[in-house]
């Protein structure tokens, strides 16, 4: 069965504060992975796919790496506006995301 | 294109009472999936359509909640007999076969 863990499960940070948040998962077959941020109340808003072991992809001050069994997503110098939850989902292509059930970040300025 | 659409955005009902939810897709998609999602949880795939046939439904799609997608474009799930431990959020997403699925605002339902 796919398993995905998110850690930590919640995360502050005072404003400039970078840090990383860490995607663990058991997926066989992984064709990608997806990661997702979530403002409270609204739907998750896609921010990259990672497809291979080694690819890096980045937006602003967000930077998404893998490995064949774990993800990161690096936030350097945040914002308070980076605040939000985000989430990460390996998927095998054809078949419905398994989400993990997210980090929380909270950026005080 | 304006995304992927969701109505209504909030729904109170009465426990027993029966709802449904729509959900508009991004044109070119030809995916369409529901996800439910409670408090603290990520999403959880309840079940997708590629065009107007239902492909897969999760086990936690219990006799009581039915999806349609007539002619491949809009999609409807509805909950019969609703249940308090059916309140959550209902999100909708679409993608072009397996990339990306792009989320609407979902719909917040709220049983008493």
């Amino acid at each position: 069965e796919d398993q995905v863990t998110q850690s930590p499960e919640a995360l502050r940070l005072q404003e400039g504060e970078s840090s990383s948040l860490n995607c663990s998962y058991t997926v066989s077959g992984l064709r990608g992975l997806f990661w997702y941020r979530q403002d409270p109340g609204k739907g998750p808003e896609f921010l990259f796919t990672l497809y291979s072991a080694g690819e890096e992809k980045e937006k602003e001050r967000l930077k998404a790496t893998l490995t064949k069994k774990e993800s990161f997503l690096h936030i350097t110098a945040p914002k308070p506006e980076d605040s939000a939850t985000y989430l990460c989902a390996p998927s095998r292509g054809n078949t419905p995301l398994v989400f993990g059930k997210g980090t929380r970040l909270s950026v005080i300025a | 294109d304006t995304g992927v659409s969701q109505d209504p955005r909030h729904k109170i009902t009465k426990r027993g009472q029966n709802v449904t939810f729509r959900c508009d897709p991004i044109s070119e998609h030809n995916r369409l999936y529901w996800y439910r999602q409670t408090l603290g949880q990520g999403p959880e795939f309840l079940t997708y359509f590629q065009n107007e046939a239902q492909l897969e439904k999760s086990r936690l799609l219990s006799d009581r909640f039915s999806a349609e997608r007539p002619k491949g474009s809009f999609s409807t799930l509805e909950i019969q007999r609703t249940e308090q431990g059916d309140s959550a959020m209902y999100l909708c997403a679409s993608s072009f076969q397996g990339g990306e699925q792009f989320f609407g605002p979902g719909t917040r339902l709220t049983v008493l």
